[in-house]
């Protein structure tokens, strides 16, 4: 059974960038079954999926963060990660990370199953 | 941008009654749109994907149904671990977007 968890700093300062880090057990990220997620919540609000990443390195990110948002892999330790630069309070949220199964063209992503239990990052000086 | 209203906001039942949760969307979605549950401090869980299958572990109480625009999950009799919020998903063409969620209160 694949479990995900969330790693990185809990405070970040306005205008730095925010990483984070998803270790996958259960599971491998090399399997070409999956895209490798991260969805974001900010306080009292809903749920904004930021983008994923492919075993192969290919990434798709949501069109609001583009700009801003980078992911990579570490297959050697079987992660993946997130970072968003220029941070704002707006950023402040609690991140998951999550897996979807890959889908054919014209089709960007699916459902999330399962999710990491989640960590909440801080933008404030 | 596909934009997913959910309603209503917060529901209040009691245990052991008929839930009834709506999903409306902007544009159809056809039928991918899926449902999560979220309980305090936890992560949100799949429910239902494909707007009508349910995910490993959700129990039959939960069903779902619609497709294209106007999507219900409900929820047959609430036990007690079912009050929490239900979010719905669609995913597809073009990128996720979630509903503001859907309150299920105990009574």
């Amino acid at each position: 059974q694949v479990q995900l968890q969330e790693s990185g700093p809990g405070l970040v300062k306005p205008s730095q960038t925010l990483s984070l880090t998803c270790t996958v057990s259960g599971g491998s990220i090399t399997s070409g079954d999956y895209y490798w997620t991260w969805i974001r919540q900010q306080p009292g609000k809903g749920l904004e999926w930021i983008g994923y990443i492919y075993y192969s390195g290919s990434t798709y990110y949501n069109p609001s963060l583009t700009s801003r948002v980078t992911m990579s892999l570490d297959k050697s330790k079987n992660q993946f990660s997130l970072s968003l630069s220029s941070v704002t309070a707006a950023d402040t949220a609690v991140y998951y990370c999550s897996r979807s199964p890959v889908c054919g063209p014209d089709c960007y992503t699916k459902w999330f199953d399962p999710w990491g239990q989640g960590t909440l990052v801080t933008v404030s000086s | 941008e596909i934009v997913l209203t959910q309603s209503p906001g917060t529901l209040s039942l009691s245990p052991g009654e008929r839930a009834t949760l709506s999903c409306r969307a902007s544009q159809s979605v056809s039928n991918n749109l899926a449902w999560y549950q979220q309980k305090p401090g936890q992560a949100p869980r799949l429910l239902i994907y494909g707007a009508s299958s349910r995910a490993t572990g959700t129990p039959a109480r939960f069903s779902c149904s619609g497709s294209g625009t106007d999507f219900t999950l409900t929820i047959s009799r609430l036990e007690p671990e079912d009050f929490a919020v239900y979010y719905c998903q669609h995913y597809g063409r073009s990128h996720a977007t979630f509903g503001q969620g859907t309150q299920v209160d105990i009574k």
